[in-house]
């Protein structure tokens, strides 16, 4: 089956600094979910990206999907976006669209 | 409004007891899944699931058992409890059954076995 590989596995950064998350794809994909999980556990939808281009606030992605990638940017960050981060696709062909999640990579901001 | 509500938030009970997790969302989405989030972490598919088509996953035991009265709940209903049922759970739904639709998801429900 496909393997999603997220890196790094654990990132701190200080309050203000920018830092980019990637998740790399072993096959081809036709939906691409990045979630933020927060320390009180909730799964927050951060960005539906098959392809392309997409920003919300301080926070944008990029997906290259024929080289299998995605990568999550966060700006100025802020303690607040603490807690991991989980990229999920559904493979091609995956009919039932079940999402295969990465390991995830988690963010600890300190002020 | 809460999109996909779980109850309830917490679950904590005796290896070989029978319990269930009730799952409702009002997006009028026809398709609702449940996820498996273990100890370090990592998310699983266990079902997903439309007014048409269960899909289980293979390594789901049969314990473990979806139940959808209609198309805005579907609980997850486990016998026989044991110590690796211990995880979170998550339910999240999406427009359609298919490859090209986002999915939202519950809040999770932290399951204990004593």
């Amino acid at each position: 089956g496909i393997q999603v590989e997220q890196s790094p596995p654990d990132l701190i950064l200080q309050e203000g600094a920018n830092s980019t998350l990637r998740c790399n794809f072993s096959d081809s994909v036709n939906n691409l979910q990045w979630f933020h999980q927060n320390p009180w556990g909730q799964l927050i939808n951060l960005f539906y990206i098959p392809s392309g281009t997409k920003q919300n606030g301080r926070l944008s992605a990029t997906t290259v999907a024929t080289e299998r990638y995605s990568l999550l940017y966060i700006s100025s960050s802020q303690t607040t976006d603490s807690g991991v981060y989980f990229c999920a696709v559904v493979p091609y062909g995956g009919s039932q669209g079940n999402l295969i999640f990465g390991k995830g990579t988690k963010l600890s901001v300190k002020p | 409004d809460t999109a996909v509500s779980q109850t309830p938030k917490y679950l904590v009970t005796q290896m070989g007891n029978d319990k269930s997790i009730k799952c409702e969302q009002n997006l009028g989405h026809d398709t609702m899944y449940w996820y498996k989030q273990d100890s370090k972490k990592f998310l699983k598919i266990m079902f997903s699931y439309n007014n048409k088509e269960l899909i289980i996953n293979e390594t789901v035991p049969n314990r473990f058992s979806p139940k959808s009265p209609d198309k805005a709940h579907l609980n997850l209903h486990i016998n026989s409890l044991e110590l690796g049922d211990s995880a979170v759970y998550f339910c999240a739904s999406s427009r359609e059954q298919g490859q090209y639709n986002e999915q939202f998801f519950g809040p999770g429900t932290r399951l204990t076995v004593l």
